[in-house]
C-alpha cells in the first residue's frame, strides 16, 4: 500500500504557464515533505521542501503548498520553462523518505 | 566533489545469473540508501546504512538481494540469482545525517536488464 501517491503519471503545459503537481499521502506521521526533480539518465535531486507546520514555502519560480487536513501537497511552477521538463518525485519523511511513483513534466516550447 | 558514484551504469544479464551493483558515496558521509525505481511503484528504499552498518532491510525484496558496505567508501547490492521482474533502475544515495534537512544525495543509477 503506497503511502505516497502521485495519481498523474504526466503533465504537459505550455511555456510560460503554470505547471501544478500534486501528491496526497496517508501516513499523518510524516512531518516533513520535499520535492525531487529527475532528468534522464540522471539521479533526483532535491527541488523544495516544506516542514509540516507550514503551509507554503516559495523559492523562486518554485512553490510547494501543503494542506495537512486533506493530506495533500502540490508544486506550482511559474512560469513554466522547457528546461523544467523531468520527472518530478514526491516524497514523505519521518526518519526515511517514502518517494511516490513520480509525474513526468513536459514543458512545450 | 564527484559527488555518489555508481557502476555500471548499464546491466544486461540473463535469468539466473548474479549481478552486482556498486556505489561510492560522497566522502564524509555517514548514511548510504539503495533505492530501486519502477513505472508502477516510483522509487522504494531497499536498504539503508549508517557507519557501514545495515539499519534497516525491510525494503529488501527477497533473500535473493543482498547488500554490503565493508567500508565507509563503497557498498554493493547483489542479486542472485537474478530474474526479469528485477529489471529496474537502481539508485544509491548518501547523506550527512539521517531524518530532515539531511539532503539526500544520489548517484545517477545503474539500468539493470534481465533477459
Amino acid at each position: 500500500d503506497q503511502q505516497v501517491k502521485q495519481n498523474s503519471p504526466s503533465l504537459s503545459v505550455q511555456e510560460g504557464r503554470i505547471s501544478i503537481l500534486n501528491c496526497d499521502y496517508t501516513n499523518s506521521m510524516f512531518d516533513y515533505f520535499l520535492w525531487y526533480k529527475k532528468y534522464p539518465a540522471e539521479g533526483p535531486t532535491f527541488l523544495i521542501s516544506i516542514s509540516s507546520i507550514k503551509d507554503k514555502n516559495e523559492d523562486g519560480r518554485f512553490t510547494v503548498f501543503l494542506n495537512k487536513s486533506a493530506k495533500h501537497l502540490s508544486l506550482h511552477i511559474v512560469p513554466s520553462q522547457p528546461g523544467d521538463s523531468a520527472v518530478y518525485f514526491c516524497a514523505a519523511q519521518t526518519r526515511q523518505l517514502t518517494f511516490g511513483s513520480g509525474t513526468q513534466l513536459t514543458v512545450l516550447p | 566533489d564527484a559527488g555518489v558514484i555508481q557502476s555500471p551504469r548499464h546491466e544486461v544479464t540473463e535469468m539466473g545469473q548474479e549481478v552486482t551493483l556498486r556505489c561510492k558515496p560522497i566522502s564524509g558521509h555517514d548514511y548510504l540508501f539503495w533505492y530501486r525505481q519502477t513505472m508502477m511503484r516510483g522509487l522504494e528504499l531497499l536498504i539503508y546504512f549508517n557507519n557501514n552498518v545495515p539499519i534497516d532491510d525491510s525494503g529488501m525484496p527477497e533473500d535473493r538481494f543482498s547488500a554490503k558496505m565493508p567500508n565507509a567508501s563503497f557498498s554493493t547490492l547483489k542479486i542472485q540469482p537474478s530474474e526479469p521482474r528485477d529489471s529496474a533502475v537502481y539508485f544509491c544515495a548518501s547523506s550527512l545525517g539521517q531524518g530532515i534537512y539531511n539532503e539526500q544525495f544520489f548517484g545517477p543509477g545503474t539500468r539493470l536488464t534481465v533477459l
